[in-house]
């Protein structure tokens, strides 16, 4: 199957700083990327929606301001957590399609993010 | 509103089989999937169903009923490794992914 790289796997910061979390699609080109977020024991929440070039569709409840999405390129996409906080600590997973009408969404590993 | 309905646990013994149910409520349906998901680490793509009927795959299996608004997983031939999360999910007229809570899987020896 195809691969989706996550960068850094995990992160610990300090409160007020910001953090970027890299998604890159290795081996296709993504139309397409998606942003969760999981708490310990929840399913996967979505954040955000991304197409490239364009600007991100982000779900009711999440702050645009605060999670920055740029989806630059057909295998890139990033994630920044600005002025990250204790309450932003959580496992963030990306994923990507090929096209939006087809397939599967490919995962990649997740990044946990620790804020003191 | 939009629902995927799954059990919250189960529990089975290694070398049994299990089914883990999924019922779902969507705006429009354009494919189900089914997700194992270890902790702490990234769900992985187990099947894709999108027409009624029954998909095997090695151990796994997976069946949809589009007109009951249901799926299951078979996992035969239990191991100790297939203890995990289980993340059911449709695929909406949206293209968009709704997931269900998941369905803890416990796996006895």
């Amino acid at each position: 199957g195809a691969v989706v790289s996550q960068h850094p796997s995990r992160v610990i910061c300090k409160s007020g700083t910001s953090v970027k979390i890299e998604c890159r699609s290795l081996d296709f080109q993504a139309t397409t990327m998606f942003w969760y977020r999981q708490f310990p024991k929840q399913s996967l929440m979505l954040m955000a929606t991304s197409n490239e070039g364009s600007k991100a569709t982000y779900e009711q409840g999440v702050e645009k301001d605060k999670f920055l999405i740029n989806h630059a390129s057909l295998t890139l996409s990033t994630l920044t957590v600005t002025s990250a906080h204790p309450e932003d600590s959580s496992f963030y997973i990306c994923s990507a399609l090929e096209a939006p009408d087809v397939g599967e969404q490919f995962f990649g590993p997740g990044t946990r993010l620790t804020v003191l | 509103g939009q629902n995927i309905d799954q059990p919250t646990e189960m529990t089975a013994t290694e070398g049994a089989i299990v089914q883990i149910n999924c019922t779902y409520q969507t705006s429009g349906f354009n494919g189900l999937f089914w997700y194992q998901q270890h902790a702490g680490e990234a769900p992985t793509f187990l099947s894709y169903n999108v027409l009624d009927g029954l998909e095997e795959k090695g151990r796994f299996s997976s069946f949809l009923s589009r007109s009951k608004g249901y799926s299951y997983l078979l996992l035969k031939e239990l191991q100790m490794k297939d203890s995990a999360s289980y993340l059911c999910a449709v695929r909406d007229s949206n293209y968009q992914l709704i997931w269900g809570a998941g369905t803890k899987l416990i796996i006895k020896p």
